[in-house]
Parts: C-alpha cells; structure tokens; sequence
C-alpha cells in the first residue's frame, strides 16, 4: 500500500512529556511538511523539509522539533514546551521541480494528540 | 503576507442546488491555486488545480485575477459532495502552500 502512513492513530501526552508523531512515505517524494489542524484554523504549517538533513521552521515552530535522517521519514517531536498540543496533526509529501506534479502535497491519515 | 480568505465556516446546500465556495487571496502574479478535500474519515485530498482547467466531480474554479478569487463552483450538488474545502495557493514561489480555514459544505437530501 504507497502513500504516507502516520502513526500512531491516537497518542496521549502526560505534562511535562515529549512525544514523537512518526510519517513515512514511499512515494519518494523529497520534501515533507508536518500541519497543525484545529477546528475553524485550518492547517498551519509547523515544520517541512525539502532535502535529508535539512529542514525549516514553518509559522508555529515553537514547542516542536523534527529530524529528517532519511528520505522517507521526517518525525515530529511535540516537546513539553508545547503549552496547548491538543491538535491533529497531518503529514504531507510532495515531488519537488517543475512540471504537472509540482505543489501537489499528498496526506496521511492524521495522529489526533490529546493532553492528559 | 500572502493571505487566503475562506469566508463561509458552513454552507448547507439541499441536493440539486448550485454550490460555490469562495475563496480569494492575495498575491501578485500568477498564483497556481488548489483545492483540497477532506471526506468524512478520509484523507485531506487535492480536489483540482488552477492549471490543469479540469472539471472533477463536476466541480470547477475560475482564477479572476482582477478580484484575485478562485471561487469553486459546482451547478448541481449531490449528498456526497458533503465535505471540509480548503482553498491553498502557493507561497511565492516555493513548494509550500498556504491553507485557507476551510468551508463546511453539507448537502441536504
């Protein structure tokens, strides 16, 4: 099955914890770009990352953290900086250049983080 | 700042009606603009593209650079067009897009 999976589906964080939300493709896309969704906001881009080992902060970096080792993973880090986590949170991917496929940002299926 | 406006939060519709969600923007040039779908319990899906000049699912959108909208429009709406629509031009020229806060189409049997 090719597309981007996220994992886990759900995750609880406790106070003062960090959590890490995985996203691997296969679709051997070069950027990646992790979303915060919360109702009546729409997305809002916290992190992406258009090569291995190099990333950018997007508008609401504050309280997160990401790595991108590998093409097809880029991990997002919820960090107990983060005061108000309770989101859902997308990963998209898409083919960088020119042509019919460029800004084209395929989605995972989401993780829904929830505070205890 | 580049910015899209989604003005409507809901827009209830009864089947057969004729549908357009407005979205508009600012930016200078000429943008690329897409429409993303989000299905109950599916994904966030790109809908259509301002380039390709395509109809699916018999929806459509007009680029009026002079009022700088994409409007997306469709003549007769069906049940299954119930969905979360955002609206998301590029930033500059880069490979980010930025989303509108998105319109709530429910559809009325």
């Amino acid at each position: 099955d090719g597309g981007i999976t996220q994992s886990p589906k759900y995750l609880f964080r406790k106070e003062g914890q960090n959590v890490t939300l995985s996203c691997e493709q296969n679709l051997n896309h070069d950027a990646m770009y992790w979303y915060r969704q919360d109702p009546g906001q729409g997305l809002r881009l916290i992190y992406y990352s258009q090569i291995v080992n190099d990333f950018q902060k997007g508008d609401i970096a504050e309280g997160y953290s990401v790595s991108r080792e590998k093409k097809e993973s880029f991990p997002l880090t919820v960090t107990s900086a983060q005061k108000n986590p309770t989101a859902f949170y997308l990963c998209a991917s898409s083919s960088l250049g020119a042509g019919v496929a460029k800004n084209i940002q395929y989605f995972g299926a989401g993780t829904r983080l929830s505070v205890l | 700042a580049q910015r899209v406006t989604q003005p409507e939060k809901l827009l209830s519709v009864f089947k057969g009606a004729p549908v357009e969600l407005k979205c508009n923007y600012s930016y200078s040039g000429s943008p690329e603009l897409f429409w993303y779908v989000q299905y109950s319990r599916q994904r966030l899906q790109l809908l259509l593209r301002h380039i390709s000049r395509e109809s699916i699912k018999g929806f459509t959108a007009d680029l009026n650079k002079g009022e700088t909208s994409f409007h997306l429009k469709k003549p007769f709406a069906q049940e299954e067009d119930s969905a979360m629509y955002y609206c998301a031009p590029p930033i500059g020229n880069t490979d980010k897009l930025i989303f509108g806060t998105g319109t709530r189409l429910q559809v009325f049997p």
